[in-house]
């Protein structure tokens, strides 16, 4: 069964620290890994976009990793700001249909504190 | 900042009515999704269409409708709403050209969260 697991469920860190956010998948055939942001109350913003062939991709103060051998990917998030604060859902594509079909992670709630 | 619009942004109703939301984005893509979130949960694709008088259902199980008459408008209706229809609903849409399918960037709206009482 294809699925996406994303840890850990929530965290707390204080404003001006690092965290690292971590997703696992099982999705086979694999296309491509997308990390997304959502505020309370709103629609996901897309961060990154990654296919099998790319190990890093950074965003500002957001990088994200994949090891496509390994099926792990990860979101690091550099010098927190209060702003921060806000769902953080991975998200992996298959290559076995046209749709392109997308597998949702639950999500990490970060929460930064001043 | 994407172009892409719900109303209502919140919606309380009593059991058994019809309503609908409404979803509409400027920029011109052919590609239009409506998901369904509960807190803390994954997102689940209910409705898709991949242009004018296209409408597929997704994955989850849906009792509403959808239909995309025009390019830019893509509404979702629920003939008789019932408690279990509580839930955050969110519009995304795509365009073919920005990439092969499945790396295509998607935008989402706001989302429209229904309580039904």
């Amino acid at each position: 069964k294809n699925q996406v697991e994303q840890s850990p469920q929530s965290l707390i860190i204080l404003e001006g620290k690092n965290c690292t956010l971590q997703c696992n998948y099982t999705v086979s055939p694999f296309s491509n890994l997308r990390w997304y942001k959502q505020d309370t109350g709103r629609g996901p913003v897309s961060l990154t976009i990654m296919t099998f062939s790319e190990n890093t991709k950074s965003n500002g103060r957001y990088t994200a990793t994949l090891d496509a051998d390994t099926k792990q990917s990860s979101l690091h998030i550099t010098a927190s700001q209060l702003s921060d604060s806000a769902s953080y859902i991975c998200v992996v594509s298959d290559r076995g249909s046209t749709l392109g079909r997308l597998y949702f992670g639950r999500g990490t709630q970060l929460t930064v504190w001043p | 900042e994407a172009d892409i619009y719900q109303t209502p942004r919140y919606l309380v109703i009593g059991t058994g009515k019809k309503i609908t939301l409404e979803c509409s984005q400027t920029m011109g893509h052919d590609k239009m999704y409506w998901y369904q979130q509960d807190p803390g949960m994954e997102l689940h694709l209910i409705h898709y269409s991949y242009g004018v008088n296209s409408t597929e259902k997704g994955d989850l199980s849906s009792e509403s409708t959808v239909s995309r008459i025009r390019t830019e408008h893509f509404p979702l209706t629920l003939e008789s709403a019932r408690p279990s229809h509580t839930s955050q609903y969110l519009c995304a849409s795509s365009e073919s050209r920005s990439g092969p399918p499945g790396k295509e960037k998607l935008f989402f709206g706001s989302g429209t969260q229904l309580s039904v009482l």
